[in-house]
């Protein structure tokens, strides 16, 4: 089955530490995108990347970083400069970037904490 | 910046009834879309519906879109148990480059 696959499913950070959060999919999607949600709050996008090799910043880039090497990889680096991360992280990717009308398609999120 | 807006923040009713959620949003869009989120997972996608259509249906879903009013609304007839879940508008602006801005959702509880 196709899908989205986020690793792991629970991230503990201590002080000053990175850490990085996977994201693989198998749908074929050119677009990937990574969105923090906090509790009882919408989805804030942090990063996208519209092909391989190619990335831009979303709202809340600021302590983030990702890359984008291989078409069905987006891992997401939360580095020790974002010094708020605890929330729930999720992954989305569609189908053709710079399109209109294309839905996205999620993985099951990785919730991350502060030790 | 948050372009749509839930209406209700949360709704609680019986199996069987209906439930309407409301969207509005402030600037023109593209598409508007709604999407489900069962706690501790990730969003699924429910239904979208083009700037050019006013009305949507699929299986027990409607979708309404006024653009005049930058509203929309969904309705989940005869809601089951399984129904809840938040639901979240989400709404791909014009010049946004197709990326997606999200609202905060409305929490839906279905009771038996």
């Amino acid at each position: 089955d196709g899908g989205i696959t986020q690793s792991p499913k629970y991230l503990f950070r201590k002080e000053g530490q990175n850490v990085t959060l996977s994201c693989e999919q198998n749908l074929n999607h050119d677009a990937m995108y990574w969105y923090r949600q906090d509790p009882g709050q919408g989805l804030r996008l942090i990063y996208y990347s519209q092909i391989v090799n190619d990335f831009q910043k979303g709202d809340i880039a600021e302590g983030y970083s990702v890359s984008r090497e291989k078409k069905e990889s987006f891992p997401l680096t939360v580095t020790s400069a974002q010094k708020n991360p605890t929330a729930f992280y999720l992954c989305a990717s569609s189908k053709r970037p710079g399109q209109p009308n294309q839905p996205q398609h999620f993985g099951d999120g990785t919730r991350l904490s502060i030790l | 910046s948050q372009q749509g807006e839930e209406d209700p923040q949360a709704l609680s009713i019986q199996e069987g009834e209906n439930a309407t959620m409301n969207c509005s949003y402030k600037t023109s869009i593209n598409n508007l879309q709604w999407y489900r989120q069962n706690s501790g997972r990730g969003l699924v996608h429910l239904i979208l519906i083009r700037s050019n259509e006013r009305e949507k249906h699929s299986g027990r879903l409607r979708v309404t879109l006024d653009t005049s009013k930058k509203s929309s609304s969904l309705l989940i007839t005869a809601s089951r148990a399984a129904d809840t879940a938040s639901y979240f508008c989400a709404t791909d602006a014009l010049g946004s480059n197709y990326k997606l801005t999200f609202g905060k959702g409305t929490l839906l509880t279905v009771n038996p």
